[in-house]
C-alpha cells in the first residue's frame, strides 16, 4: 500500500532563514505531487505540483520554490522566510487521479517568527 | 480560475442537532467533487461524488452533488461533539493534473 512521509511535523522559523520541508511516497511509481498550503482561516490552497522528475508547475507567484530530485520525493524550499510564509503545509499524491485520505501527508506546522 | 465556495464560513450548533454544509463551485471541465473533514491535521476523506443526484451516505454524515446547480450539500444528522472540525469541499477537473480546488471550509463547533 501507499504511504506518504513528511517531515518535520512542526519547525519555527524566524524571518529571512531558510527552509527546506521535504515529501516521500511509498508504494507507488511516478506520482503526481502537490504541495498545499493552509494559511489561518482559509482553505487549501495550490502552491506547485510535479508531473514527474524535475517538471514543476508554479501555481502562486511566491518566494517559495519546489523541487523533484527523486521520483517519490518532493521538496519545498525558500531562501527567506517571510511572515506569511506562516501555514500548515500538506503534502499530497496521486495516481490514476484517485483521491482519498491516503493521498496526503501527516502535514508540517510552520510558524515563522 | 476555478473556484470552490463554501457556506457558512462558521456554525455552532447543539448536540443532537442536524446540519447542512453547502458548497459551490465554478471550474472547467469538472471531473469530480470530495468532501474532507479536518482536525487539526491532514484532512479526512469523506466522500467523491461524480455523478448528479446519487447520495453518498456513511453513517450519520451524507452527501448529495447537483451538477445542474454546480453545488453539493453535506449532512450531518444527530451531531456529536466529535464532530466538530473543518469541513472542506473540493473539486477537480479533468484534463489535467493540477490537484484538487478547495473552498476556505466551514468551521463546525458541535456544543455538548
Amino acid at each position: 500500500s501507499q504511504t506518504i512521509h513528511q517531515w518535520p511535523a512542526t519547525l519555527v522559523q524566524p524571518v529571512g532563514s531558510p527552509l527546506s520541508l521535504e515529501c516521500t511516497v511509498e508504494g507507488t511509481s511516478n506520482p503526481n505531487l502537490y504541495w498545499y498550503r493552509q494559511a489561518a482561516g482559509r482553505g487549501l490552497q495550490l502552491l506547485f505540483y510535479s508531473v514527474g522528475i524535475g517538471q514543476i508547475s508554479s501555481e502562486v507567484p511566491q518566494n517559495l520554490s519546489a523541487s523533484r530530485p527523486q521520483d517519490r520525493q518532493f521538496i519545498l524550499s525558500s531562501k527567506k522566510l517571510l511572515l506569511s510564509d506562516s501555514g500548515f503545509y500538506l503534502c499530497a499524491w496521486s495516481v490514476s487521479r484517485v483521491w482519498a485520505e491516503s493521498n496526503f501527508g501527516p502535514g508540517t506546522r510552520l510558524t515563522v517568527t | 480560475e476555478d473556484k470552490v465556495v463554501q457556506s457558512p464560513l462558521s456554525l455552532v450548533v447543539h448536540e443532537g442537532d442536524t446540519v447542512t454544509l453547502n458548497c459551490s463551485y465554478e471550474v472547467t471541465n469538472f471531473r469530480s467533487l470530495l468532501w474532507y473533514k479536518q482536525e487539526k491535521k491532514a484532512p479526512t476523506f469523506l466522500f467523491m461524488l461524480t455523478s448528479s443526484g446519487i447520495e453518498k451516505k456513511s453513517g450519520r454524515l451524507s452527501s448529495i452533488l447537483d451538477k445542474k446547480e454546480l453545488s453539493s450539500i453535506l449532512n450531518i444528522t444527530a451531531t456529536q461533539t466529535g464532530d466538530s472540525a473543518i469541513y472542506l469541499c473540493a473539486v477537480e477537473a479533468s484534463g489535467g493534473a493540477d490537484g484538487l480546488t478547495f473552498g476556505k471550509g466551514t468551521h463546525l463547533i458541535i456544543q455538548p
